[in-house]
């Protein structure tokens, strides 16, 4: 089963708009939380991330949020830019700052940015 | 970057060949990982290493082999490449709480 779900698989928005990328999760031991973004032809790359003690993270134009209570989070993107235009992905790991640090990801949701 | 670099970064092989992925890091991290990428699936965990010569299987290890005899490469091993095997695959470093990737290696079994 899985216990990280992006449950849209695309999403389209108009430049300058705001962008929110959902994720869902079902392990309630997750305790750090990590978006991806990944261009077509090259290797996934980090953006931003939270640990469970937090409930929001901003860094520029991207705001991480987490209802732990509804195990649910959101990647904020604001204002949305052509370039933003990518596969994200959600990832999610228990005692990260322990263990080996394994990542659960779901499946993503392409993201279009229209001009 | 990370300064990872994984070859080769295309191979077409036959079904029932072996092969071998490289993966090459510059930054003495000390754990490393090989995911694969499927549509439908994202990433998925084949098999991790925590330390020269320390590895440990993921969630898709079934086929596929790992060594790691020096902090800075990480190799994946398909003994007998099957049609299913054909996906991109991805290595990654840990730095700090994130994962780092390499830019990855598209495999297509014949």
């Amino acid at each position: 089963d899985q216990q990280v779900k992006q449950n849209s698989p695309s999403l389209s928005v108009q430049e300058g708009r705001i962008s929110i990328l959902n994720c869902d999760y079902t392990n309630s031991m997750f305790d750090y939380f990590l978006w991806y973004k990944k261009y077509p032809a090259e290797g996934p790359t980090f953006l931003i991330s939270i640990s469970s003690i937090k409930d929001k993270n901003e860094d520029g134009r991207f705001t991480v949020f987490l209802n732990k209570s509804a195990k649910h989070l959101s990647l904020h993107i604001v204002p949305s830019q052509p370039g933003d235009s990518a596969v994200y992905f959600c990832a999610a790991s228990e005692g990260y700052g322990g263990s080996q640090g394994n990542l659960i990801f779901g499946k993503g949701t392409k993201l279009s940015v229209k001009p | 970057d990370a300064g990872i670099t994984q070859s080769p970064r295309h191979k077409v092989t036959e079904t029932g060949t072996p092969v071998t992925l490289r993966c090459h890091q510059t930054e003495n991290h000390r754990y490393m990982y090989w995911y694969r990428q499927d549509p439908g699936h994202g990433l998925r965990l084949i098999h991790y290493s925590y330390g020269v010569k320390d590895t440990d299987k993921g969630e898709v290890s079934d086929g596929y082999s790992v060594s790691r005899s020096k902090t800075e490469d990480f190799l994946l091993t398909l003994e007998s490449a099957t049609s299913s095997q054909t996906s991109v695959y991805f290595c990654a470093v840990r730095a700090a709480y994130e994962q780092y990737f390499g830019p990855g290696t598209r495999l297509t079994v014949t």
